[in-house]
């Protein structure tokens, strides 16, 4: 199989905080990692791009200084999101491959509320 | 820019028939095509991967490529009321870019 995790599942924030994202790749072992944000009724929009022990490549219009992600080990990626506000509420996903052009298996999602 | 663009429905077919859903692409580089379906409120699942022209089939799932038209399509077979979910296309351009470009999906209803 290809699992992938996430977690958490669900989180409520104040705006001004930060919230860290786990993605873990359970019983493979992911060179690429990628984030998703979904806003309801919008399709997939990739935010960036991780590869194992490089730094991240965004996506234009994403800041990068705002969505921290590290992707220090083949099995695990964290996406923060510093200082959120409630237009950041949205459904982040990640997902996981084993090579750049390979096939992603995505994780369950984390729905991020921010009051 | 790399678009693909879905029909987004909804589709309505009746239980036990051929429901049909399709894509286009606008990058005619594209290399890999890719079919998931997500259920509200849940991340996509992956239904179909399809790389070279024809068909592939899997189960009651078909999908279909042609490269010259830069269409894909996803055939389900005696479709049942699990069926319902939104079936998103996604395709990977490769040069250089990392990540799938995704239709905005297809809202599928299988009525009973």
């Amino acid at each position: 199989g290809a699992v992938v995790s996430q977690h958490p599942s669900r989180v409520i924030c104040k705006s001004g905080t930060s919230v860290k994202i786990e993605c873990r790749s359970l019983d493979f072992q992911a060179t690429t990692m990628f984030w998703y944000r979904q806003f309801p009724k919008q399709s997939l929009m990739l935010m960036a791009t991780s590869n194992e022990g490089s730094k991240a490549t965004y996506e234009q219009g994403v800041e990068k200084d705002k969505f921290l992600i590290n992707h220090a080990s083949l099995t695990l990626s964290t996406l923060t999101v510093t200082s959120a506000h409630p237009e950041d509420s949205s459904f982040y996903i990640c997902s996981a491959s084993r090579g750049r052009t390979d096939t992603q298996y995505f994780g369950p999602g984390t729905r991020l509320t921010v009051l | 820019q790399k678009e693909v663009e879905q029909n987004s429905g909804p589709l309505s077919v009746p239980e036990g028939a051929i429901a049909s859903l399709n894509c286009t692409y606008s990058d005619r580089g594209s290399q890999s095509f890719f079919w998931y379906r997500q259920y509200s409120g849940k991340s996509p699942e992956l239904i179909m991967s399809i790389y070279s022209n024809g068909d592939k089939e899997d189960g009651r799932f078909t999908a279909q490529l042609n490269k010259a038209s830069q269409y894909v399509s996803l055939l389900i077979r005696d479709s049942q009321p699990s069926d319902s979910a939104t079936y998103l296309c996604a395709v990977y351009s490769g040069g250089g870019a990392d990540g799938l470009t995704f239709g905005k999906g297809t809202h599928l209803i299988i009525q009973p």
